[in-house]
């Protein structure tokens, strides 16, 4: 079975540091893609960035970028320069091939102080 | 550009009434899909579709229900509300089959109270 795992249910940072939101997942597919969303308060998700599980390079979107490390499961999601309007829940996804259903973590709330 | 439309945002119903949350879609997607996001429990798929005429169920189906009678639309209904329904709701749409096309994109949602 699939499943994503996000351990920080919530995390600080500084305004214009970097942070780091981890998540793992387990599948049995060979083929799949990892995405991140972001729902900020007023509750809208909002995709932020897709990397493919045959992607060489590490995706980057701006000041997201995906950590994607295959052999340990893992595509933690790196934001650089955070700011205030970076504070938000992030949810980390997953979806195999040949299916339609995607499964999400239940998620990690970033706080950005200034 | 309206992309995904959720009708009602709000809604408040008394256990046993039924209803219907709406969806639509203008960007001639092929995948629509619903889900339940609770709290510290992420989003959980409800029902899903690859097409007019074509549904399945996702994770989480029992007391829901679903058609897809046009590209556009995707109804949910509930047939019976439960105080356990007490829930946000998102309905979203996605291109068809190939994971770099499987960008979701999400309604506002419908936060639904079962009283």
């Amino acid at each position: 079975a699939q499943k994503i795992t996000q351990t920080q249910p919530g995390m600080f940072v500084q305004e214009k540091e970097a942070v780091t939101l981890d998540c793992t997942y387990d599948t049995s597919d060979q083929s799949y893609g990892l995405f991140w969303y972001k729902q900020p308060s007023s509750g809208e998700m909002i995709f932020l960035i897709y990397q493919g599980s045959y992607d060489e390079q590490n995706a980057t979107e701006g000041r997201y970028s995906l950590n994607f490390q295959k052999a340990r499961k893992s595509a933690n999601l790196v934001i650089s320069a955070s700011q205030l309007g970076d504070s938000a829940m992030y949810f980390c996804a997953m979806r195999g091939t040949g299916g339609f259903k995607t499964i999400f973590g239940a998620g990690t709330r970033l706080f950005v102080k200034a | 550009n309206a992309g995904v439309t959720q009708t009602p945002k709000f809604q408040v119903l008394k256990t046993g009434q039924s209803m219907t949350l709406q969806c639509a879609q203008d960007m001639n997607h092929e995948y629509m899909s619903w889900y339940r996001q609770d709290p510290g429990m992420g989003l959980r798929l409800i029902h899903y579709s690859v097409g007019a005429g074509i549904t399945d169920q996702g994770e989480v189906p029992n007391g829901y229900n679903v058609s897809r009678s046009t590209t556009e639309d995707f109804p949910l209904r509930l047939l019976s509300a439960a105080p356990s329904q007490t829930s946000v709701y998102f309905c979203a749409s996605s291109l068809g089959q190939g994971l770099a096309k499987n960008i979701q994109y999400f309604g506002a949602g419908t936060r639904l109270s079962v009283l």
